[in-house]
């Protein structure tokens, strides 16, 4: 069974703190990706990575970086956390390969005070 | 800029209806549609997904309209259960590293 795993799936800080979300796929999957999702704007794409140590920018990268170190962890920094952060932080993975879908995991709830 | 367009952002069926949630996007490039389903507390799925040389694609109660020419897709739930009641995306994806455009959800309620 295939599994993306996030490493909160709640979590509350301070603005200005330095926020590290985590993210694990077993899948040995090539693509891995980090979304937020608020209400009426669907999910929108802060980076992606595509190899380890590869990144790209996605439609929302302002406030944000990411770390891929292992093929099978993503990680998402917020270096320092603001309240228009908080959100729903969605982790992705995806094959390297034509037409194939994205796994999600659970997400995590960021709240931002 | 939004380039996939979705509507209506929520959704009430009474559970045996239809429910149409209609896509709408610019990027000619685009070459795959699929839909998300994602229930509370949960990351979305995929539910199905279509190519633009079909118009029509079928997976048990659920059907995929592709119109090309119009640029706009749909997603039709056929006899809508409550178990139906969920979020949907549509999304587009286009280039080689699987990058995924979103639309912005529907929250279908199937009622009773």
């Amino acid at each position: 069974d295939v599994k993306v795993t996030q490493s909160s799936r709640y979590l509350v800080k301070r603005t200005g703190e330095k926020v590290f979300l985590e993210c694990v796929q077993d899948m040995d999957h090539e693509n891995m990706f980090w979304y937020r999702q608020d209400p009426g704007l669907g999910l929108r794409l802060i980076y992606f990575s595509y190899d380890v140590k590869m990144k790209e920018k996605g439609d929302i990268p302002e406030g944000y970086s990411v770390s891929r170190e292992k093929k099978e962890r993503f990680s998402l920094i917020l270096e320092s956390a603001s309240t228009n952060q908080t959100s729903m932080y969605l982790c992705a993975s995806s094959p390297d390969q034509r037409d194939r879908e994205q796994f999600f995991g659970p997400g995590t709830r960021l709240t931002v005070l | 800029q939004q380039q996939v367009k979705q509507s209506p952002q929520s959704l009430i069926v009474q559970k045996g209806g239809i429910s149409i949630i209609n896509c709408a996007y610019e990027n000619t490039a685009f070459d795959y549609f699929p839909w998300y389903q994602q229930f509370p507390g949960k990351g979305p799925a995929l539910l199905i997904a279509i190519r633009p040389d079909v118009s029509e694609k079928k997976e048990g109660r659920f059907t995929i309209s592709f119109n090309k020419s119009a640029k706009q897709f749909s997603l039709h739930i056929m006899d809508s259960q409550p178990g139906d009641s969920a979020t949907y995306f549509c999304a587009a994806t286009s280039g080689g590293y699987q990058k995924v455009t979103f639309g912005t959800g529907t929250k279908l309620q199937v009622i009773p």
